[in-house]
């Protein structure tokens, strides 16, 4: 059983474009995180949110926390090509395992 | 260096064979991780150790075993290899506190 699923599956869009990921479960998390993971690499993490309804920014990149902290937004401003990868949530429950979503493979066109 | 590595970061096996894959770390961290990763499934865990000697079942454990003698070796073992086992492998550690780092992965046919 899936707990977290990631929409949409794969995202393909022209340079300078907005785009909005999404992870959801019916489970709550006591954290989420975010990775991104190159071609031929291990998922690197990107941000980790805690609080219900916060929200993060790196650069471009805004991440939020629902309310409930049982889903999580990734909101990129004008894509750029170095955006392109697979992106990952990752939600935690206070123990040591990590429970990882879908995954949302991005594609940013020049 | 420091870091986590994996090896082999290819492998071509035959179902029916035994196959081991490899993962070092040089943080000290206590706990390590195995997954696999599928289009459509993201990661999942196979095992995790929290210590030397400690290991237990994650998400998708069989057809799998693990070992883990010292604390910097963690391998993963298919004793008999079958087709579904075809994935990518990724080793993970980690100090209770900072976030997991992963290896490059392991990319295992199984023909």
């Amino acid at each position: 059983t899936q707990l977290l699923e990631q929409s949409p599956q794969f995202l393909s869009i022209q340079e300078g474009e907005n785009l909005t990921v999404y992870c959801n479960s019916s489970s709550v998390f006591s954290s989420l995180q975010w990775y991104r993971q190159e071609p031929g690499e291990g998922p690197v993490l990107l941000v980790t949110v805690v609080t219900g309804g916060e929200v993060k920014k790196l650069k471009r990149l805004t991440f939020q926390f629902g309310d409930a902290r049982k889903d999580s937004s990734l909101h990129i401003t004008a894509a750029q090509p170095g955006d392109t990868g697979l992106y990952l949530c990752a939600g935690e429950r206070g123990n040591e395992k990590l429970t990882f979503g879908t995954g949302t493979r991005l594609t940013i066109i020049p | 260096d420091a870091g986590i590595t994996q090896s082999p970061r290819y492998k071509i096996t035959e179902t029916g064979r035994q196959v081991t894959l490899m993962c070092h770390q040089t943080w000290s961290h206590s706990y390590m991780f195995w997954y696999r990763q599928d289009l459509g499934h993201g990661l999942r865990l196979i095992y995790y150790s929290a210590a030397a000697d400690i290991t237990d079942k994650g998400e998708v454990p069989d057809g799998y075993v693990v070992s883990r003698s010292k604390t910097e070796n963690f391998p993963l073992t298919l004793e008999s290899a079958t087709r579904s086992q075809t994935s990518v492998y990724f080793c993970a550690s980690w100090d209770g506190n900072q976030p997991q780092h992963f290896g490059d992965g392991t990319r295992l046919s199984i023909l």
